[in-house]
């Protein structure tokens, strides 16, 4: 139980669909991120949520767009992705951002036909 | 951009070993992180080291973050299978009122029964 639950777990998905990722925590916190695991790359953060507000945007192509209704749910909108987006998105939540430690979701493994 | 360089990238021994793996970086960090991700899962906070050469014991695990704060390591005490992952540091920067964590490269360990 890790408290930070993501859906789906597998996602397969031509390049002209568009799709949502989910994630939503129940552990009070009030930070929320968006992470890209690639099999040849660090770790890369690509969203923050800090009380629902976005305060980072670390240069990430407009085909993802990230939504934060509320402190416990985060989403990630796709549309028009390439093959080179095929990764492990990772949601991850914390007190708030910063020296908190992040609890992360077991992660979405997205593949791009 | 920040880095933080993890060696070895890949590490394979028997059970029982004894094994280090570092974290290093050019920049100052206010605290380190590491994680250990399982394959199928996100990561998992291990400890988190703020101090300049602070030490900290996890069982047989030995974390150590440098006197100079840009550099951390793991030790390994008599590796049990148990410990197989993907072994990950994160660096956090509080410089210009904007905290960011940066994750490393990774260490992906494998124990041999």
């Amino acid at each position: 139980e890790t408290g930070v639950t993501q859906t789906p777990r597998h996602l397969v998905m031509g390049m002209t669909n568009k799709k949502s990722l989910k994630c939503e925590q129940h552990l009070g916190h009030n930070a929320m991120y968006w992470y890209k695991q690639s099999a040849k790359k660090p770790l890369e953060l690509m969203f923050v949520y800090n009380f629902k507000e976005q305060t980072e945007n670390n240069s990430v192509p407009s085909r993802f767009s990230p939504e934060c209704p509320n402190s416990s749910h985060l989403f990630l909108h796709l549309h028009t992705l390439q093959p080179e987006d095929s990764a492990l998105y990772l949601c991850a939540s914390s007190h708030r951002q910063g020296n908190q430690p992040q609890h992360f979701g077991d992660g979405t493994r997205l593949s791009i036909l | 951009t920040q880095l933080l360089e993890q060696s070895p990238q890949f590490l394979s021994i028997q059970e029982g070993e004894n094994l280090t793996v570092y974290c290093n970086s050019s920049s100052v960090f206010s605290s380190l992180q590491w994680y250990r991700q399982e394959p199928g899962e996100g990561p998992v906070l291990l400890v988190t080291v703020v101090t300049g050469g602070e030490v900290k014991k996890l069982k047989r695990l030995t974390f150590q973050f440098g006197d100079a704060r840009k550099d951390s390591s793991l030790h390994i005490t008599a590796a049990q299978t148990g410990d197989t992952g993907l072994y990950l540091c994160a660096g956090l920067d509080t410089n210009f009122g904007n905290e960011k964590l940066t994750f490393g490269t990774g260490t992906r360990l494998t124990i041999i029964p």
